[in-house]
């Protein structure tokens, strides 16, 4: 089955510094990727995903991109603020009834 | 909005009780899941349910079992709780698209201590 690796599993950056979180996947029959975002004592919740006919997706600060042959996708936030620290999880599945796997997540500091 | 809750917010339970988690969502989802969360180990897929009635293992099912009698309740039962279940428990749901199952929604989480 699909294996989700996740790097770094912790990151502390300056606040207005770039933060980059790389994900590789096992499966290469996977095509869907979604980033969830945790902050402390709260729920998971979408950030940001991306599918396998796209190699870049961007929505402001935030960007992933998907490398197929590499098999592996990022997370690149720019101009970090204080409040995007938390734990964020990547995750891959195959199209169609395919529950996600996810990565083991990167704790994110913005050091202010 | 999408909104997803979960009975409790904390349990604690004894080794070899019977737990009940159970979650409802109010946006029609077909699709629910439950996951652990673990420090270092992220979210693990316990079981999911495509559907009233229907069950699929996920990742880690051993000692859990669950029931969906209506589309928008989903239940986790621990048969015997063990100390090793100790854990964040997290329900999600979510609507199907035409190529994927469709965006997670999660609950708030029930943290369970199995003493």
């Amino acid at each position: 089955g699909e294996n989700v690796e996740q790097h770094p599993s912790t990151l502390s950056v300056q606040e207005g510094d770039s933060a980059v979180i790389k994900c590789t996947y096992s499966d290469s029959a996977s095509n869907y990727f979604p980033w969830y975002k945790q902050e402390l004592g709260k729920r998971p919740q979408l950030i940001i995903d991306i599918r396998s006919n796209v190699g870049e997706k961007k929505d402001q600060r935030i960007a992933v991109t998907l490398n197929k042959t590499a098999k592996h996708f990022s997370l690149h936030i720019t101009e970090t603020q204080p409040e995007d620290s938390a734990v964020y999880f990547c995750a891959a599945s195959l199209t169609g009834n395919t529950p996600l796997v996810f990565g083991k997540g990167t704790r994110l500091s913005v050091i202010a | 909005d999408v909104k997803v809750t979960q009975s409790s917010r904390y349990l604690v339970k004894r080794t070899g009780e019977k737990v009940f988690l159970e979650c409802v969502q109010d946006m029609d989802h077909e699709n629910m899941f439950w996951y652990r969360q673990d420090p270092g180990l992220g979210l693990r897929l316990i079981y999911f349910s495509y559907d009233v009635k229907m069950k699929e293992k996920g990742d880690i099912p051993e000692g859990y079992s669950v029931s969906r009698e209506k589309k928008e309740r989903f239940s986790l039962i621990l048969e015997s709780a063990s100390t090793n279940q100790t854990s964040m428990y997290l329900c999600a749901s979510s609507k199907p698209s035409a190529v994927t199952l469709g965006t997670q929604y999660f609950g708030p989480g029930t943290r369970l201590l199995v003493l």
